[in-house]
């Protein structure tokens, strides 16, 4: 089935510095969707990116999207000690009759040292 | 803000023990999903909802489990005889629209302890 692998599994920053997780997919996908949870919370959305090559961003995070659609990043410039989380890939396959099921990576544990 | 609710915010349960978690998702949303997660770990497909039928579930889903959506607004799971390893939040998320796209708004979950 398909599987979506994400590195690293944990990042430590300090404050200021930049921050980068990747994103795999097995399969070709239809869309990624990146989610942020906090420590105790629920996922909450981010970003949809759906076109291959596509890049798109939001303050001080940016968001690629692989030609091929089977991988992905998600870039933070100069961390706050509010990004502290985890930070998750979902991707949607391509091809299925899915209903948008998400396949979730691991997850990069962000922590920010002020 | 409209936003998924879910209860009850934790369940202790022993095993064996018949467990219903129940959801409100969002009212114009017309895909309802539930996911999972044990501790530290990633989140899991359960199993999607649409037109009032299950559109897709994962081999956690087997037989043990079940969802309803009795009466048009509330959308619940049902695990019939809760494992130990059972022991998970438990999300729920519903969406718009977009039948391959769109944002998820999850719920802030159930802890389920199975003992």
């Amino acid at each position: 089935g398909q599987q979506v692998m994400q590195i690293p599994q944990y990042q430590h920053v300090q404050e200021g510095e930049d921050f980068t997780t990747y994103c795999n997919s097995s399969t070709t996908l239809s869309n990624i969707q990146w989610y942020k949870q906090r420590p105790g919370g629920h996922p909450v959305f981010l970003i949809q990116l759906v076109k291959s090559g596509e890049v798109k961003k939001q303050k001080r995070l940016t968001f690629q999207f692989g030609e091929a659609k089977k991988n992905s990043s998600l870039h933070i410039t100069a961390t706050q000690t509010t990004d502290v989380g985890t930070y998750f890939c979902a991707g949607v396959n391509a091809g299925g009759t899915s209903y948008g099921k998400l396949t979730f990576g691991q997850g990069t544990i962000l922590t920010v040292h002020p | 803000e409209p936003e998924v609710t879910q209860t009850p915010s934790h369940q202790v349960t022993q095993m064996g023990q018949e467990v219903i978690l129940r959801c409100v998702p969002i009212s114009n949303h017309l895909y309802f999903y539930w996911y999972r997660q044990i501790l530290g770990q990633k989140v899991e497909f359960l199993v999607s909802f649409y037109n009032n039928e299950i559109s897709e579930k994962s081999e956690i889903f087997d037989d043990q489990f079940s969802v309803e959506r009795p009466d048009g607004s509330n959308f619940t799971l049902k695990i019939r005889s809760t494992k130990l390893e059972d022991s998970a939040m438990y999300f729920c998320a519903s969406k718009r629209t977009g039948f391959l796209t769109g944002e998820l708004f999850f719920g802030e979950g159930s802890r389920l302890t199975v003992l």
